[in-house]
């Protein structure tokens, strides 16, 4: 069954330094997400992106986020400048039409 | 401003019990609710969904129940098993005409806990 793969696992970081998460989303889909989680919290959106531009983003994407999709198949979510308050899962998601699918996450600890 | 408001924040049910959850939204644009079911370390996974054209969807052991025009909705897990043990969310979005990016707004989180 396809599924959406992230990379690394698990990021520690240097506060101040710049982290780059990737993820694989299903071959055929055509809109891509990114989510995050604070432990213990809700899901949350940071940003969409379809047809190789930001479709939205929330107030949490600000500037020290970007995100891309380098080589169609690949999406990555980079943080320029990293904080403390960046620690969180971060949730790759994609969709083609309606359902969405997550993959298994990145841990990215900031210390 | 919390779009979608979920309870309880925890569950506890007996084995073969039912396990009900509930979720209530704020802006009538919503048109699609899945329910996604989380297990520690891993990403949400879909369960189930629903559009509002209908007031109840059953698959297997769960069940959404659709309110429109109170702007709620529910799961229900049937003869619930200790392997359901999990933390659900409840989520929401608009997918009118199944066009465009239209963001999931998650509910906080039901931690589920099924007893033996």
């Amino acid at each position: 069954e396809p599924e959406v793969t992230q990379t690394p696992s698990h990021q520690v970081t240097q506060m101040g330094q710049e982290v780059i998460l990737r993820c694989v989303p299903i071959s055929n889909h055509l809109y891509f997400y990114w989510y995050r989680q604070i432990l213990g919290q809700k899901v949350e959106f940071l940003v969409s992106f379809y047809n190789n531009e930001i479709s939205e983003k929330s107030e949490i994407f600000d500037d020290q986020f970007s995100v891309e999709r380098p080589d169609g198949s690949n999406f990555t979510l980079k943080i320029r400048s990293t904080k403390l308050e960046d620690s969180a899962m971060y949730f790759c998601a994609s969709k083609r039409v309606i359902e969405a699918f997550f993959g298994q996450g990145t841990r990215l600890t900031v210390v | 401003q919390q779009q979608v408001k979920q309870s309880p924040q925890s569950l506890i049910v007996q084995k073969g019990g039912i396990s009900i959850i509930n979720c209530a939204y704020e802006n009538t644009a919503f048109d699609y609710f899945p329910w996604y079911q989380q297990f520690p370390g891993k990403g949400p996974a879909l369960l189930i969904a629903i559009r509002p054209d209908v007031s109840e969807k059953k698959e297997g052991r769960f069940t959404i129940s659709f309110n429109k025009s109170a702007k709620q909705f529910s799961l229900h897990i049937m003869d619930s098993q200790p392997g359901d043990s999990a933390t659900y969310f409840c989520a929401a979005s608009k997918n009118r005409d199944q066009t465009g990016a239209n963001n999931l707004f998650f509910g906080t989180g039901t931690r589920l806990t099924v007893i033996p």
